[in-house]
């Protein structure tokens, strides 16, 4: 069975940093691409980052582009995401997802984690 | 960026009515068009990839129909966990764009 599992999530002050984790099982990890996307307060969905299964491709949304980093571990079944320079209208539930393959599907989530950027 | 509309909004339904949800994306997305359902305090589901094919799992009551870019999510009979709310989503052009959801109530 898919298992996808955030964490990392937590209360941080405008400017500050978090590095968030997506530990995955059930799957070959390294035979997908992996997202993430989030979800503000009273707000619908939001993709942010993609990376390749090698990890060699990644794409953000504007919102995050040079704020944000997205890695992975495919020895390790992880996805990361670094987040710098925080504003408060990153506050949100940040999801990892499983990528089908085809066209980007996101055909597993995790449960989410919660950032919130408040001072 | 491809915007992505949902109609309606919003939606009050009973059990065993059907329903259905429109998409509409700002370009063509050929049917690379999929479907998610969320509910509250639990992680969105796909329901419908590439416009049409139904996820392994989901109930026959969900399908999906169109091309291009305007889309339809139906569900022949609610069922009470299909409270909730659903958002397509294109996967054509990054950036990936989800619509602005469609909340299903009683």
């Amino acid at each position: 069975e898919v298992h996808l599992v955030e964490s990392g999530g937590n209360l941080v002050q405008p400017g500050g940093s978090l590095r968030l984790s997506c530990a995955a099982s059930g799957f070959i990890f390294n035979s997908h691409s992996m997202n993430w996307v989030r979800q503000a307060p009273g707000k619908g969905l939001d993709w942010i980052s993609f990376i390749s299964s090698s990890g060699e491709t990644v794409h953000y949304a504007d919102s995050v582009k040079g704020r944000f980093t997205i890695s992975r571990d495919n020895d390790n079944n992880s996805v990361f995401l670094q987040m710098n320079s925080l504003r408060v209208d990153d506050t949100a539930v940040y999801y990892c997802a499983r990528d089908l393959g085809a066209d980007t599907t996101f055909d597993y989530w995790g449960p989410g984690t919660l950032v919130t950027v408040s001072s | 960026d491809i915007q992505m509309t949902q109609s309606p909004a919003s939606l009050s339904a009973s059990i065993g009515d059907r329903v259905a949800i429109t998409c509409r994306a700002s370009q063509s997305v050929d049917i690379h068009l999929n479907w998610y359902r969320l509910k509250p305090g639990e992680a969105p589901r796909l329901l419908i990839f590439s416009t049409s094919g139904l996820q392994y799992g989901v109930p026959s009551r969900f399908s999906g129909s169109g091309s291009g870019t305007d889309f339809i999510l139906t569900i022949s009979s609610l069922q009470p966990e299909d409270f909730a709310t659903y958002y397509c989503q294109q996967g054509s052009r990054i950036p990936f764009t989800f619509g602005p959801g469609t909340k299903v109530e009683i």
